[in-house]
């Protein structure tokens, strides 16, 4: 069965550290990537997405991510967190060509930034 | 454009009862599907709507329905409440129902007591 996988549950940095969280996914077929953010208390929101093209992705709030095909991979990474990045992020596979709906979405990495 | 909107936000129900939710699409968008977010379970797909007509459905038990209108706004249906089904149901729209973005309310909290 396909899958997604966030290999960090929780990640704890200061702020205008790094950040990668990382997400592979199970499918061999075509995909579409997806990170999606959670603010506390607040809807999901797409932050970047994958559908083709250029494997680098620019999204929402400078906020990156890479399609590394050959390795099942579309981790996000941002150079510098700021405190407001505190959130659940979300990894999610939509197959290729198939409903909209049929997004499969990893477990969430919490995300806290210290001051 | 108004974003999905869902209805109520907060729900406290007893077991045994059943309850149905409400979700607005965005303006123009056909596709409306119904995920259940657990901190045990995740984010996990429940069913999906486009032309009123259902198109997938997840692994979740018969007493999980719902059902789409003319206007693209669906409901969902749990009949005999269980503990196990407190979660926060989200709604997602999308314009088509296939290779396009979801775009997700802000949920309905679900309590069973």
């Amino acid at each position: 069965a396909q899958s997604v996988s966030q290999h960090n549950h929780h990640v704890i940095l200061s702020e205008a550290a790094s950040l990668e969280l990382g997400c592979n996914y199970s499918y061999g077929g075509t995909v579409n990537l997806f990170w999606y953010v959670q603010y506390p208390g607040q809807h999901l929101q797409l932050l970047l997405k994958y559908f083709s093209g250029d494997p680098l992705v620019k999204g929402i709030k400078g906020f990156e991510a890479e399609f590394i095909k050959s390795k099942f991979s579309f981790n996000l990474r941002k150079p510098s967190v700021q405190w407001s990045d505190t959130a659940e992020y979300f990894c999610a596979v939509m197959l290729g060509y198939s409903s909209a709906s049929k997004i499969i979405f990893g477990s969430g990495t919490r995300l806290s930034i210290r001051p | 454009k108004a974003g999905v909107t869902q209805t109520p936000r907060y729900l406290i129900k007893t077991r045994g009862q059943q309850v149905t939710l409400s979700c607005s699409p965005i303006s123009g968008h056909r596709s409306v599907s119904w995920y259940q977010q657990t901190p045990g379970q995740g984010l996990q797909f429940l069913f999906e709507y486009f032309s009123e007509t259902q198109r997938n459905k997840g692994n979740f038990p018969g007493r999980f329905s719902g059902r789409q209108f003319s206007n693209s706004r669906s409901e969902m249906n749990v009949s005999t409440l269980e503990l196990g089904d407190s979660a926060l149901y989200l709604c997602a729209s999308s314009l088509v129902w296939t290779n396009t973005e979801a775009f997700f309310g802000q949920g309905t909290r679900l309590t069973v007591v």
